[in-house]
């Protein structure tokens, strides 16, 4: 059974650094590509970044670009969100989700992690 | 950043057919991209329903019951799910969302679907 496990949100002040966390089993994680997507509360789903099976290819959205890196541990079946230079517009629920190949993307999601900027 | 649009709520009655919209911007071709639709409720994770490009060329998520199904309309430019014979447990929000590059993934705002 796929799982993917997020952990490390929290509440943190303006201008401070977060670093999100997903554990992945059930799959063979180095396989496939992975994303953060993120929904703000009550609003709808943005998608943040993508990383390859290799780390050869990572993208974010124009929104983190600079502040936010993508980084991933194939040996430890884990994928990572280092957070910096938060903004009260970065508040949201992380999820972090699977890529099943070149065609289906998004196939399987975490459980979320709450991140809160604020003063 | 191509912005796709749906409508914020819809409602049908248990047994009915939902057909939720997704409508791409004018510049964008709904013929050149796979649609992929999420369903989500209160308190959950987004769950992969499926994705559309053609008759020929479309998927279904796993466990995603065949009452889930995809369209366009290239007159309209726009990606449809249809849901058919609606369930209470059919009720709540529907994301569509286009891959137009490698560097981006694009959803629409969500629609929220009441069965009455």
């Amino acid at each position: 059974e796929v799982q993917l496990v997020e952990s490390g949100g929290g509440l943190v002040k303006p201008g401070g650094s977060l670093r999100l966390s997903c554990a992945a089993s059930g799959f063979t994680f180095s396989s496939y590509s992975m994303n953060w997507v993120r929904q703000a509360p009550g609003k709808g789903l943005e998608w943040v970044s993508s990383i390859s099976s290799s780390s050869s290819y990572i993208y974010y959205a124009d929104s983190v670009k600079g502040r936010f890196t993508i980084s991933r541990d194939n040996a430890k079946n884990s994928l990572y969100l280092q957070m910096n230079s938060l903004r009260a517009e970065d508040t949201a629920v992380y999820y972090c989700a699977r890529d099943e190949g070149v065609v289906v993307t998004l196939d399987y999601w975490g459980q979320g992690t709450l991140v809160t900027v604020s003063s | 950043q191509p912005v796709l649009t749906q409508p914020p709520s819809s409602s049908a009655s248990p047994g009915e057919s939902a057909r939720l919209t997704c409508t791409l911007p004018s510049d964008i071709n709904v013929g050149s991209y796979n649609i992929y639709w999420y369903q989500q409720k209160p308190g959950s994770p987004p769950r992969y329903l499926l994705y559309y490009y053609s008759d020929s060329d479309k998927g279904q998520g796993s466990g995603v019951p065949s009452r889930f199904s995809g369209s366009k309309d290239a007159s309209a430019n726009t990606g449809i799910l249809l849901i058919s014979g609606l369930q209470s447990e059919d009720e709540a929000d529907y994301y569509c969302m286009i891959w137009p590059s490698n560097a981006s993934k694009v959803f629409g705002g969500g629609t929220k679907l009441t069965v009455l």
